[in-house]
């Protein structure tokens, strides 16, 4: 079955620093996607970015980037420049890649304060 | 993109009642997906629910408990039977869309077990 873990349940940062929030996962696939998804105070799901295992070149979305070691089994997300809106919870997750879609398997969570 | 709307936003409900969870997507997808979020905690999936067959559920979860319907393509729903304080959660319906090759989230039901 595959795992994902979150080691760090809170973490803060000053506005416009840089914070890197860790993932390490656990499958036995050599092909799946790994995803950082945010979850503001309004409860809704946004996805931050995404990562394909058989891509080797980290993705990027403007302030977010990611460092994905796939031999560590570990999936980082850095967000640079924090701003006040980022300030949410973070899930790290899993996805099989399967041409139909499948399940989301989620990690614990890092909640993320920005302090002005 | 998708917009996906759930009714109701938010509800309290006595002990021993269910209530009916409705989630609307604005396009046809093949698989929804239901999750349940307890206090502080992640997301943990319930059951996926394609559209012309029963819903798979996943450990720990009934049909009993976690009756779902999935009449058509753009639309489900997921009740909560015989609620206890237990059932308190955020409860979050996904659908995945294959052209953008993501999951997308309703905005959840956030219910309270009295």
């Amino acid at each position: 079955a595959q795992t994902v873990t979150q080691s760090q349940p809170e973490m803060s940062v000053q506005e416009a620093e840089t914070v890197t929030l860790s993932c390490t996962y656990d499958t036995s696939e050599s092909d799946y996607y790994l995803f950082w998804y945010k979850q503001p105070p309004s409860r809704q799901m946004i996805l931050v970015i995404r990562q394909e295992a058989y891509k080797q070149q980290n993705a990027t979305e403007n302030r977010f980037s990611v460092n994905f070691q796939k031999a560590a089994k570990s999936f980082s997300l850095k967000i640079s420049d924090s701003q006040l809106g980022d300030a949410a919870m973070y899930f790290c997750a899993y996805r099989i890649k399967e041409t139909s879609g499948s399940r989301l398997t989620f990690g614990e969570g890092t909640q993320l304060t920005v302090n002005p | 993109s998708a917009v996906i709307s759930q009714k109701p936003s938010r509800d309290i409900c006595q002990r021993g009642t269910s209530l009916t969870i409705q989630c609307q997507v604005d396009s046809q997808v093949t698989m929804m997906f239901w999750y349940r979020q307890q206090p502080g905690q992640s997301l943990t999936l319930i059951a996926t629910a394609n559209q012309g067959s029963e819903a798979t559920y996943e450990s720990g979860f009934v049909i009993d408990k976690f009756p779902i319907s999935r009449p058509n393509l753009t639309f489900s729903t997921l009740t909560v039977s015989n609620m206890s304080p237990e059932d308190s959660s955020i409860y979050l319906c996904s659908a995945y869309l294959a052209d953008y090759n993501e999951q997308f989230f309703g905005p959840g039901t956030r219910l309270t077990v009295l």
